[in-house]
C-alpha cells in the first residue's frame, strides 16, 4: 500500500524557516517524481514544487521561487521542502504527492499524504 | 499565467447526473486531471489524462475534453459524492507549471 506521511509543520514567525518532510513507503520511491501542493485555509489547491526521480529536474511556482528548496533522499525514501523567508500568505496545509507522467506533458498526482499545517504568524 | 475556471458550485439530486466544467484557453490540447476532496481529507485522483479512471474509482466518474472546456461527469450521483472537485493541467508558460482549477463544490440535495 502506498503511503505518504508528512511532518514538520507548525507555527513560525514571518521571516522564519521551516523544513517539511515526507516519508514514503509501499512503492519504489526512486522511480517517481514527487511534488508539494498546498492549500490555504478555505482556499483551493496550489502546486508548489516538483522534483524528478533522480533530482535532475526541479521546478517551483513563482510564488515560492528563491525562498523554498525541494530535495529528496532516495536512500531514505524521503522528500523535503526547506521553506525560508516565510510570509503570512504561505500559511497552508502542505501535501506531498506522487507524480505520474501525464499523456503529452506534465504530471498528475496519484497518491497524496494527509498534509501538514504550516502557520506563519507573529 | 494559465487560468482554469470552474463554477463555484453545482447542486444535484441523488441518482441524477452532475457535470462539472473546467474552462481554459484551448484546454482541449492538454491532458486534464480531476481530483475529489472531501472536508478535512487529502485530494483523491478520480480521472486522469482527460478520461481514464484510476483503479478503485467507480465507472460513474467520467471525463471529456474538447475545445476550451473539459468536463467531469458524475452519473447516478450518491450522497458520498458530495465534495470539492478540482481540475488540473500542465502549462509550461504559466507561473505555476501544474495549474489547478478554482474548484467546484458539489452538493447532493
Amino acid at each position: 500500500e502506498v503511503q505518504l506521511v508528512e511532518s514538520g509543520g507548525g507555527l513560525v514567525k514571518p521571516g522564519g524557516s521551516l523544513r517539511l518532510s515526507c516519508a514514503a513507503s509501499g512503492f519504489t520511491f526512486s522511480s517517481y517524481s514527487m511534488n508539494w501542493v498546498r492549500q490555504a485555509p478555505g482556499k483551493g489547491l496550489e502546486w508548489v514544487s516538483s522534483i524528478s526521480s533522480s533530482s535532475s529536474y526541479i521546478y517551483y511556482a513563482d510564488s515560492v521561487k528563491g525562498r523554498f528548496t525541494i530535495s529528496r533522499d532516495n536512500a531514505k525514501n524521503s522528500l523535503y521542502l526547506q521553506m525560508n523567508s516565510l510570509r503570512a500568505e504561505d500559511t497552508a496545509v502542505y501535501y506531498c504527492a506522487r507524480g505520474e507522467e501525464a499523456y503529452g506533458s506534465g504530471s498528475y498526482f496519484d497518491y497524496w499524504g494527509q498534509g501538514t499545517l504550516v502557520t506563519v504568524s507573529s | 499565467s494559465y487560468v482554469l475556471t470552474q463554477p463555484p458550485s453545482v447542486s444535484v439530486a441523488p441518482g441524477q447526473t452532475a457535470r462539472i466544467t473546467c474552462g481554459g484557453n484551448n484546454i482541449g490540447s492538454k491532458s486534464v486531471h480531476w481530483y475529489q476532496q472531501k472536508p478535512g481529507q487529502a485530494p483523491v485522483l478520480v480521472v486522469y489524462d482527460d478520461s481514464d479512471r484510476p483503479s478503485g474509482i467507480p465507472e460513474r466518474f467520467s471525463g471529456s475534453n474538447s475545445g476550451n472546456t473539459a468536463t467531469l461527469t458524475i452519473s447516478r450521483v450518491e450522497a458520498g459524492d458530495e465534495a470539492d472537485y478540482y481540475c488540473q493541467v500542465w502549462d509550461s508558460s504559466s507561473d505555476h507549471l501544474e495549474v489547478f482549477g478554482t474548484g467546484t463544490k458539489v452538493t447532493v440535495l
